[in-house]
């Protein structure tokens, strides 16, 4: 089945520590997306890439790093910059990279990131 | 700025009854408008899209929106909800920029009772 994989669902790490997430998507996208969502506050998008090699800040991006080496893999890493890490984390996918085309995301399933 | 507004953070309603969650957003050019549901601990599934054409758009399992230019809404209806429409909604508008990303409104939660 074509889709995209987050892994893990949940995931416990000790202040202080990095940890990555990590994204996988077999549908052959172009585009892939980072998002951040807390109770209450809806989603906000951490990092994007509109290409392997390639990816831009997105309205969160302190405290966060990203990779896109193969057009499948957006792997996101949590690093200890981050003042308020616990949170959920959606993937996201889409075929298009902008401009006058009209195509949704595709999400994950989530990571549910706790720090304690 | 680009922005969305889900004007209910909460709505309940029993089952059978119709429902109205109710979305503005603002936007300076073309706008593409969605709106996502998200079942507790499961990520984002499309419901509905407003790309260009008809205004009124509609899902397979009975949701319709209606895009509404001149009040920059795009309000979610549903004339008869079920108890396992329970979840909670997300109201979008892709950004000009930053290739398809979205912004989202602060979602719904439809609570649906017996």
């Amino acid at each position: 089945d074509g889709g995209i994989t987050q892994s893990p669902k949940y995931l416990f790490r000790k202040e202080g520590q990095n940890v990555t997430l990590s994204c996988e998507q077999n549908l052959n996208h172009d585009a892939m997306y980072w998002y951040r969502q807390d109770p209450g506050q809806g989603l906000r998008l951490i990092y994007y890439s509109q290409i392997v090699n390639d990816f831009q800040k997105g309205d969160i991006a302190e405290g966060y790093s990203v990779s896109r080496e193969k057009k499948e893999s957006f792997p996101l890493t949590v690093t200890s910059a981050q003042k308020n890490p616990t949170a959920f984390y959606l993937c996201a996918s889409s075929p298009s990279t902008g401009g006058n085309t009209n195509t949704e995301a595709f999400f994950g399933q989530g990571t549910r990131l706790t720090v304690v | 700025a680009q922005s969305v507004t889900q004007l209910d953070s909460q709505v309940p309603v029993f089952e059978e009854a119709p429902v109205e969650l109710r979305c503005n957003y603002s936007s300076s050019v073309s706008v593409y408008l969605f709106w996502y549901v998200q079942y507790p601990n499961q990520g984002l599934q499309l419901l509905l899209k407003y790309l260009s054409g008809s205004t009124l758009v509609e899902s397979i399992n009975g949701f319709e929106a209606e895009f509404n230019k001149s009040q920059t809404s795009f309000h979610l209806r549903k004339p008869s909800v079920h108890i396992s429409d329970t979840a909670e909604y997300f109201c979008a508008v892709r950004r000009n920029q930053a290739g398809t990303a979205l912004i989202f409104g602060k979602g719904t939660t439809l609570s649906v009772s017996s």
